[in-house]
């Protein structure tokens, strides 16, 4: 039993380039999300997802997308990236919405933009 | 809406000794859960332990415990005879239930372990 897969683990990316930073969950779990933790400030939801097809912004969403096409994958897109957007990066999901199903975390992507 | 806050940014503790971790918040949900997660060098984030707002008893899991203070919005975690494996990055969370499962953490705490 696999989890919360997110890849890859490391990134380094050139203001203005796009990425993917993937996330998989093999536990057919109804909720996701995409949290970023920067120093001194913990971690904050960028967006989430209660079902496939469904999905809203979080905290801090600028400057990302997601979309929701199957119950199992929750990708981020950088569209343009961005020094600010330097970050550790963790997917979570959980069974159904709502925080009586604890969130199991991935291992986070470290991306750097320089 | 809610609010986490961890004071205390660095802690130490002998092994085998006591130590208890502060986090106060503030929220504006009727019912809601908090969590207390640990962060190893590893960066995975570890559920250790989870309060639900409406239950008075104080949750507990093996070494680790909280002092749920609901009045004083206060939720501090207990660990005891603590280990070398427990250092690590603590982080408070609180979330309403009916935010579609959206965590508010605190800034964290730095546990150090000494022998």
């Amino acid at each position: 039993n696999a989890g919360v897969t997110q890849t890859p683990k490391f990134q380094v990316l050139k203001t203005g380039q796009s990425m993917t930073l993937q996330c998989a969950q093999d536990m057919n779990h109804e909720y996701m999300s995409w949290y970023r933790q920067d120093p001194g400030m913990g971690l904050r939801l960028i967006h989430y997802s209660v079902g496939a097809g469904i999905t809203d912004q979080g905290e801090v969403p600028n400057g990302y997308n997601v979309s929701r096409s199957t119950t199992e994958d929750f990708p981020l897109r950088l569209l343009s990236a961005a020094p600010s957007q330097t970050s550790v990066y963790f997917c979570a999901s959980s069974r159904r919405e709502g925080l009586i199903s604890p969130l199991h975390f991935g291992n986070g992507t470290r991306l750097t933009v320089t | 809406a809610q609010t986490v806050t961890q004071s205390q940014p660095e802690m130490s503790v002998q092994e085998a000794e006591t130590v208890t971790l502060s986090c106060t918040y503030d929220t504006s949900e009727s019912d809601y859960y908090l969590f207390w997660y640990k962060q190893p060098p590893s960066r995975q984030m570890i559920l250790v332990i989870r309060q639900e707002a409406y239950k008075q008893q104080n949750a507990t899991e093996n070494r680790f415990s909280v002092n749920f203070q609901k009045a004083a919005k206060s939720f501090s975690l207990k660990i005891s005879d603590s280990q070398l494996g427990d250092a690590a990055m603590y982080f408070c969370a609180a979330g309403g239930t009916g935010t579609a499962s959206k965590l508010t953490f605190g800034t964290g705490t730095r546990l150090q372990v000494t022998l």
